[in-house]
């Protein structure tokens, strides 16, 4: 089955700077990636997508890249601000099927 | 915006006993799923249901676990007989129907085995 890991597993960053969070998945099935921000007992929430046909995606100050060949791809999140901080986890999938999720990382942004 | 929501928000159970999550997707979703969540842990998927039948399962969801969609709103995970191992976030989710793939999550339940 599909594995996914995911790389930092915390990171701290000063408001301002950028964060970046990566993960490679094993399955060359596997087309859809998103990525769930996931505050303290919260619910994960979708912040951005991307599909394998695209290779970068851009939302404001978050985008996504992807690399089918080196089956990775990542986070950025740009300017970040202290209500960025939270849990993000990558998923990987093959359309319509169960979300394998990475271990998640997680963000402090400092003020 | 419609969300999905569930019941209860946290249940505390003993050892043995039955327990039964529910969740009420959004209304013109055609796909379900429940995932759980250890305290600290990944997210982790359990089952998959589409059609008034079960599509997809992980090792998790073995003979202890069944799902229902009751009704036309409802959709329910029990737990026949409760491990202290499942204690854990247990997350409702649904999508409406490809190319649209996003899966939109519930609250949650928090379910404490004792």
């Amino acid at each position: 089955g599909e594995n996914v890991e995911q790389h930092p597993s915390t990171l701290s960053v000063q408001e301002g700077d950028s964060a970046v969070i990566k993960c490679t998945y094993s399955d060359s099935a596997s087309n859809y990636f998103p990525w769930y921000k996931q505050e303290l007992g919260k619910r994960p929430q979708l912040i951005i997508d991307i599909r394998s046909n695209v290779g970068e995606k851009k939302d404001q100050r978050i985008a996504v890249t992807l690399n089918k060949t080196a089956k990775h791809f990542s986070l950025h999140i740009t300017e970040t601000q202290p209500e960025d901080s939270a849990v993000y986890f990558c998923a990987a999938t093959n359309s319509g099927y169960a979300l394998n999720f990475g271990k998640g990382t997680s963000l402090l942004v400092t003020p | 915006e419609p969300e999905v929501t569930q019941t209860p928000s946290h249940q505390v159970t003993q050892m043995g006993q039955e327990v039964i999550l529910r969740c009420v997707p959004i209304s013109n979703h055609l796909y379900f799923y429940w995932y759980r969540q250890i305290l600290g842990q990944k997210v982790e998927f359990l089952v998959s249901f589409y059609n008034n039948e079960i599509s997809e399962k992980s090792e998790i969801f073995d003979d202890q676990f069944s799902v229902e969609r009751p009704d036309g709103s409802n959709f329910t995970l029990k737990i026949r007989s409760t491990k202290l191992e499942d204690s854990a976030m247990y997350f409702c989710a649904s999508r409406t129907s490809w190319p649209k793939e996003t899966q939109y999550f519930g609250p949650g339940t928090r379910l404490l085995v004792l």
